[in-house]
């Protein structure tokens, strides 16, 4: 059962607007969420990163956004880029006892087109 | 700066064997996770380390074990191999105590090929 969903496989958005990527949780206990890049042949890359005290974290053109309530995050980047094209994962800590665990979306292809 | 640096890059094995992958941290970096990815199954975490301890760790069986070292270099071994191991091996450092709270820094991982 997959508790982190990145129900998008792919999006395709033109240069200059908003991308917005998407992603839903099942875990109520889940205490901080990362957005990760990965492009091909290269390891994920860090963009950003939100605690679940908190509903916004804004760097740059990349903001996220937390729906407690909803169990949903988004990520998004404002303007795109043709070089943000990359596949985008988001991923949850979550606890039981003293041992933690990050669980990875299966991950959104972003495409930006010119 | 020098990045995470896995090795080796690629790797074949066969059914039944084990295999130890090695990571070397970004200096000064003290924590160290180990990634599996897969088509099917994404990016799944397995463990991960801080001075030299085993702070957590994913859903992965016994097979799958880790260690890190004085210097911060890490080292995963995997044993009793299956077809199911195939894989892309990711390993991440952070200058934080846990990738679970701060930016990890990927390298480029070991790809590991069992027949």
């Amino acid at each position: 059962d997959q508790q982190v969903k990145q129900n998008s496989p792919s999006l395709s958005v033109q240069e200059g607007r908003i991308s917005i990527l998407n992603c839903d949780y099942t875990n109520s206990m889940f205490d901080y969420f990362l957005w990760y890049k990965k492009y091909p042949a290269e390891g994920p890359t860090f963009l950003i990163s939100i605690s679940s005290i908190k509903d916004k974290n804004e760097d740059g053109r990349f903001t996220v956004f937390l729906n407690k309530s909803a169990k949903h995050l988004s990520l998004h980047i404002v303007p795109s880029q043709p070089g943000d094209s990359a596949v985008y994962f988001c991923a949850a800590s979550a606890w039981e006892g003293s041992q933690g665990n990050l669980i990875f979306g299966k991950g959104t292809k972003l495409s930006v087109k010119p | 700066k020098a990045g995470v640096t896995q090795t080796p890059r690629y790797l074949i094995k066969t059914r039944g064997q084990q295999v130890t992958l090695s990571c070397s941290p970004i200096s000064g970096h003290r924590s160290v996770s180990w990634y599996q990815q897969t088509p099917g199954q994404g990016l799944q975490f397995l463990f991960e380390y801080f001075s030299e301890t085993q702070r957590n760790k994913g859903n992965f069986p016994g097979r799958f074990s880790g260690r890190q070292f004085s210097n911060s270099r890490s080292e995963m071994n995997v044993s009793t191999l299956e077809l199911g191991d195939s894989a892309l091996y990711l390993c991440a450092s952070s200058l934080g105590p846990s990738g679970m709270y701060n930016e990890q820094f990927f390298g480029p991982g070991t790809r590991l090929t069992v027949l």
